[in-house]
């Protein structure tokens, strides 16, 4: 099982909004409502930002929301912070009570 | 607060065995499933397995069958991983994480992360 595409880098500037994509296939994402979002700051621990597509952990942020759409999920955040910039990776139920990760994608606030 | 608090950082030469700890605490040991997620240096996440502490009951990646051991002793309300047969590419970062959802990748909170060091 490969791991989920996502693309390498984004950026914005503050105030903006950014979209991640998460492709994977219809054994995975296109099948499953179990999609994970993590945000990852330098040197720490991944931190939960949205499970099951579009739900949101208490204390998380309004302004990351999560959607899907075929094979492909998706992490809004929108009037982009600075604190914001951090590695995020998406993350899929895959069947068989296993779980599969993507690549990873780095945001950058300008 | 919910926590997990794993072992520290080891050295370990190629083939020898390595055993991570994750001591959970802030809630019921046994309600929630605890999964392993490594991090190779400047590298993504990598799902390892879940071992269900009520039952001991565990599943890994297909890559890390017959040489990943999860267990746990619920006395002491920890986890443990211990991956066997060490390259230097088991050189990584190992994660914990409570499954807040069984088997899904609701993951919350994680382990500060154990540094695994294979070195000749």
């Amino acid at each position: 099982q490969s791991a989920l595409t996502q693309p390498a880098s984004v950026s914005g500037s503050p105030g903006q909004s950014i979209t991640i994509s998460c492709t994977g296939t219809n054994s995975d994402v296109g099948a499953y409502n179990y999609v994970s979002w993590f945000q990852q700051h330098p040197g720490k621990a991944p931190k939960l930002m949205i499970h099951d597509v579009s739900g949101r952990p208490s204390g998380v942020s309004s302004r990351f929301s999560g959607s899907k759409s075929d094979n492909t999920a998706s992490l809004t955040i929108s009037g982009l912070q600075a604190e914001d910039e951090a590695d995020y990776y998406c993350s899929s139920y895959i069947g068989s009570s296993t779980v599969i990760f993507g690549g990873g994608t780095k945001l950058t606030v300008l | 607060q919910v926590q997990m608090v794993q072992s520290g950082a080891e050295v370990k030469k190629p083939g020898a065995s390595v055993k991570v700890s994750c001591k959970a605490s802030g809630y019921a040991f046994t309600m929630n499933y605890i999964h392993w997620v490594r991090q190779a240096p400047g590298q993504g996440l990598e799902w390892m397995g879940w071992i269900n502490p009520n039952s001991g009951a565990t599943n890994s990646a297909q890559k890390f069958q017959g040489r990943a051991t999860l267990t746990r002793d619920t006395s002491i309300n920890t986890a443990y991983m211990e991956l066997s047969g060490l390259t230097y590419d088991d050189t990584a970062v190992y994660y914990c994480a409570r499954g807040i959802m069984t088997t899904t990748p609701m993951l919350s909170p994680w382990g500060q992360g154990t540094l695994v060091n294979v070195s000749s």
